[in-house]
């Protein structure tokens, strides 16, 4: 089955606009997370949904928001873009709460 | 901040067992311990996961110690291809949010 895929693969934006990022899930899969990975801060979790809520978010600032529709599929939008938010984003999904997750290939964000 | 914690690297010959330890001494009774491993420049890839009894699947075994406080990963025997940044990790109480150390990173050489 198809998994995890992430739109667009690679990104290059410049500081101060706005990017929204895709994710679509594995068919069935109603959990879908995001995580920022840098070669600094490592791993982190950005936020979680399911069935379209909100239920989880990590700590990061407003700019940072997302969303998921009825189909599952999910995007996240980075607003005000900073240097600093140069970085490999991650969606994960899985198919309940606290059950092993499947990662997508990410996108990785270049801000210039 | 992440509960569980790994050495930084390892180095494993070829078609020789990788042993990878995590200690998660603060995780409460009822989380699992989750296994990804990431290969340059991809996303994670779950691997196993346990509770309290010992786990294998074609990937790899899991051997949780009796306290659980800590567990081995075991690649029986290791490939170049298993190269990579290998990650203990597990579940906050809600289930929703996975915390990340810094992981192993393991290289399996000739």
């Amino acid at each position: 089955k198809a998994g995890v895929t992430q739109t667009p693969r690679y990104l290059i934006k410049t500081r101060g606009q706005q990017v929204t990022l895709s994710c679509s899930p594995i068919s069935g899969h109603r959990s879908v997370s995001w995580y920022q990975q840098t070669p600094g801060q490592g791993l982190q979790f950005l936020f979680e949904y399911f069935s379209e809520t909100q239920r989880n978010k990590g700590n990061f600032p407003g700019r940072f928001s997302g969303r998921q529709f009825s189909n599952s599929r999910s995007e996240m939008n980075v607003s005000t873009l900073e240097l600093g938010d140069s970085a490999l984003y991650l969606c994960a999904s899985s198919l309940r709460t606290g059950t092993s997750n499947t990662f997508g290939s990410g996108t990785r964000l270049t801000v210039v | 901040d992440a509960k569980t914690t790994q050495p930084t690297s390892m180095d494993c010959a070829e078609g020789r067992a990788a042993n990878l330890p995590c200690n998660h001494s603060t995780i409460s009774g009822n989380e699992y311990v989750y296994w990804y491993r990431q290969i340059h420049s991809q996303g994670p890839q779950y691997i196993i996961h346990g509770l309290k009894n010992n786990e294998t699947n074609e990937m790899a075994s899991l051997i949780i110690t009796e306290d659980r406080k800590s567990s081995t990963l075991i690649l029986p025997h290791a490939t170049l291809r298993d190269t990579a940044v290998y990650y203990c990790t597990s579940y906050n109480n809600a289930g929703n949010m996975l915390t990340f150390g810094g992981g192993t990173r393991l290289m399996v050489k000739p």
